[in-house]
């Protein structure tokens, strides 16, 4: 099975860099997804790292080390409009790779 | 594109009663999920489908049903609602050998009273 974990509530300046955490067990995984969510909104695709290494789109990057088992999600410049749940999910290998495999979500604030 | 499209947005059931979300897809994606997610929490997998005709559990997919007559469709049936079943529900789809990248609909919030 999978697991992942995530901190529950980061708060963070605006302008300002923020790193969200991702640590998983699992059996084995084709890579790690991240989602974010505005309140009440539906979750929306950021990133995917297949392989170990920083994935860049803008203002936000992605990590992954697999012989850590850990992953992360970098925001820079930090907006008020991302203040948001951001969550992670791995895309497990074998039988159940069609699925992805939630964590249970990092709600960031943003503050003046 | 309209993309995923999920009606109602809001439904209140009394216990026992039963109905059926509906979900629609105009990317052509072969892959379509049900989610459901509850305050505060990650989104659990209820039932996913990887083409027409082709249905299976996902990790919480006890008192619901699915089918997958066509590719745009996928709806979710709740008999026998319970309270238990209050959450908010989403539907999503994904490309062939990209179920990575998921999107989802707006999402219907349903309440079991």
């Amino acid at each position: 099975g999978q697991s992942l974990e995530q901190p529950s509530e980061v708060t963070a300046v605006e302008g300002a860099i923020v790193q969200i955490n991702c640590t998983y067990q699992t059996s084995g995984f084709y890579g790690l997804s991240w989602y974010q969510q505005h309140d009440g909104g539906a979750p929306t695709f950021l990133s995917y790292n297949a392989l170990d290494g920083l994935e860049e789109t803008g203002r936000f990057s992605s990590f992954l080390s697999r012989s850590d088992s850990y992953g992360y999600l970098l925001l820079q410049e930090l907006q008020m409009k991302d203040s948001a749940s951001y969550f992670c999910a791995v895309r497990p290998s074998g039988a159940g790779s069609y699925q992805l495999t939630f964590g249970k979500g990092t709600k960031l604030s943003v503050i003046p | 594109n309209a993309g995923v499209t999920q009606t109602p947005k809001f439904r209140i059931l009394k216990i026992g009663q039963s109905m059926t979300l509906q979900c629609t897809q105009d990317m052509n994606h072969n892959y379509m999920y049900w989610y459901r997610q509850d305050p505060g929490m990650g989104l659990k997998l209820i039932y996913y489908s990887v083409g027409a005709g082709i249905t299976d559990k996902g990790e919480v997919p006890n008192g619901y049903n699915v089918s997958r007559s066509t590719t745009e469709d996928f709806p979710l049936r709740l008999e026998l609602a319970a309270p238990s079943q209050t959450s908010v529900y989403f539907c999503a789809s994904g490309s062939q050998g990209a179920s990575y990248e998921q999107y989802f609909g707006p999402g219907t919030r349903l309440t079991v009273t």
